[in-house]
């Protein structure tokens, strides 16, 4: 079945540390986009790219990384300047542009001690 | 300038009773506009949307919105309400379409007590 994956689903890391959450779609799509969630204020968007060796600033990119290197692929590294980076990372997909559907992945839960 | 007010961060409402959350948006173009369902731990899913064709919009699992302008709202409904309705609904609006553009209210608990 096509679909987004992410991983790890749950993460835990030490404060000061780089980590990097994985995503993956086989649905073909040309854009991919990393959405940040905390409790009572939906979702804001982190990074976007539309097309490999290419991608954007979102409204909060302070304190993140990515890179789309493969069109099926594209990290989200959470660096150590990240203040406050304990939230749910979604990731998603997208046909080309337009009015098309959203499709998101399962999520990854990032909490630091 | 584009936003959304969804009123109501909790709604609780009995199985079998109607469904209603609503959602306000504001934007200087004519919008696009979007419902997304949130089960616990999961990614969001494309309920229903509105790309400026019929105001009156149907989505998957029995919801449906209508696109009032004069009320810049886009109310979500569901005349029977079951409990594999509980979760978290989020309205969005986008200028274009662009999910660049996308903007999500801050959603609202969907609570269906038996």
């Amino acid at each position: 079945d096509g679909g987004i994956t992410q991983s790890p689903k749950y993460l835990f890391r030490k404060e000061g540390q780089n980590v990097t959450l994985s995503c993956e779609q086989n649905l073909n799509h040309d854009a991919m986009y990393w959405y940040r969630q905390d409790p009572g204020q939906g979702l804001r968007l982190i990074y976007y790219s539309q097309i490999v060796n290419d991608f954007q600033k979102g409204d909060i990119a302070e304190g993140y990384s990515v890179s789309r290197e493969k069109k099926e692929s594209f990290p989200l590294t959470v660096t150590s300047a990240q203040k406050n980076p304990t939230a749910f990372y979604l990731c998603a997909s997208r046909e080309g542009s337009g009015t098309g559907e959203l499709f998101f992945g399962e999520g990854s839960r990032l909490t630091v001690l | 300038a584009q936003s959304v007010t969804q009123l109501g961060s909790h709604v609780s409402v009995s199985e079998g009773a109607l469904v209603l959350l609503r959602c306000n948006y504001s934007s200087s173009v004519p919008p696009y506009l979007f419902w997304y369902v949130q089960y616990p731990n999961q990614g969001l899913q494309l309920l229903l949307k509105y790309t400026s064709a019929a105001t009156l919009v149907k989505g998957i699992n029995g919801f449906e919105a209508e696109f009032k302008k004069s009320e810049t709202s886009f109310h979500l409904t569901k005349p029977s309400a079951h409990m594999s309705d509980a979760a978290e609904y989020f309205c969005a609006v986008s200028r274009s379409g662009s999910a660049r553009q996308l903007t999500f209210g801050s959603g609202t608990q969907l609570t269906v007590l038996p």
